[in-house]
C-alpha cells in the first residue's frame, strides 16, 4: 500500500514558467513533509520541507504548499530553469520516529 | 560538516556472487543510517535502517542483509546475488527521521 503517491511520473515545462509537482498521502499521522531532488547517478539532495502546522513554506524559487484536509502537497518552482531538470521525490514522516516514506518520484524536464 | 561516503561507485557482479557495499559517515556521531535501493521506475525503496551499533531493522524481505559494526559504518551484504538485485543503492544518514542526507550511491549490475 503506497502511503505517499506521486501520480505524475513526468512533467515538461518551458524555461521561465512555473513547475508544479504534486504529492498525495494517505497516512494522517504524517506530520512532516519533504522534497528531494535527484540527478542521474547521484544521491538525492534535500530541497525543502514543511511541518504540518504550516500550510506554506518558501525558499527562494521553491515553495511547498500543504493541504492537510486533502492530504495533498505540492512543490512550486518559479521561474523554472534548465538546471531544475531532475527527478523530484516527495517524502513524509510521522513525528520523526519512523523512517521517511518516499513517493516514486516525478521527472521534471525544463525546456529552454 | 558532515560527509557520507559510499564505495564502490559502480559494480558489475555475476549472479550467485557475494556482495559487500560500504557506507561511512564523517563529522557526526550516533546517526541513524539507512540503505535504499532505486530500481527503474520504482522510486526509493527502504531496505534497512539502523538507530545504533548492532541495531538493524529490515523493511523488505530479500536476500540482502545489513550490519553496523561501528557507529558510523553501515554495510550492505549478500551471500548470493540475484539478477533482481541490480539497481542503484543509496546510503543515507540523519539525526532524526526528518531530513536525511544521502551518499553518492553505488550502481550495481548483476549479470
Amino acid at each position: 500500500d503506497q502511503q505517499v503517491k506521486q501520480n505524475s511520473p513526468s512533467l515538461s515545462v518551458q524555461e521561465g514558467r512555473i513547475s508544479i509537482l504534486n504529492c498525495d498521502y494517505t497516512n494522517s499521522m504524517f506530520d512532516y513533509f519533504l522534497w528531494y531532488k535527484k540527478y542521474p547517478a547521484e544521491g538525492p539532495t534535500f530541497l525543502i520541507s514543511i511541518s504540518s502546522i504550516k500550510d506554506k513554506n518558501e525558499d527562494g524559487r521553491f515553495t511547498v504548499f500543504l493541504n492537510k484536509s486533502a492530504k495533498h502537497l505540492s512543490l512550486h518552482i518559479v521561474p523554472s530553469q534548465p538546471g531544475d531538470s531532475a527527478v523530484y521525490f516527495c517524502a513524509a514522516s510521522s513525528s520523526g520516529n519512523t523512517p521517511l516514506v518516499f513517493g516514486k518520484g516525478t521527472r521534471l524536464s525544463v525546456i529552454a | 560538516s558532515q560527509t557520507i561516503h559510499q564505495w564502490p561507485a559502480t559494480l558489475v557482479q555475476p549472479v550467485g556472487s557475494p556482495l559487500s557495499l560500504e557506507c561511512t559517515v564523517e563529522g557526526t556521531s550516533n546517526p541513524n543510517l539507512y540503505w535504499y535501493r532505486q530500481a527503474a521506475g520504482r522510486g526509493l525503496q527502504l531496505l534497512f535502517y539502523s538507530v545504533g551499533i548492532g541495531q538493524i531493522s529490515s523493511e523488505v524481505p530479500q536476500n540482502l542483509s545489513a550490519s553496523r559494526p561501528q557507529d558510523r559504518q553501515f554495510i550492505l551484504s549478500s551471500k548470493k546475488l540475484l539478477l533482481s538485485d541490480s539497481g542503484f543503492y543509496l546510503c543515507a544518514w540523519s539525526w532524526t527521521d526528518y531530513e536525511q542526507y544521502f551518499g553518492p550511491g553505488t550502481r550495481l549490475t548483476v549479470t
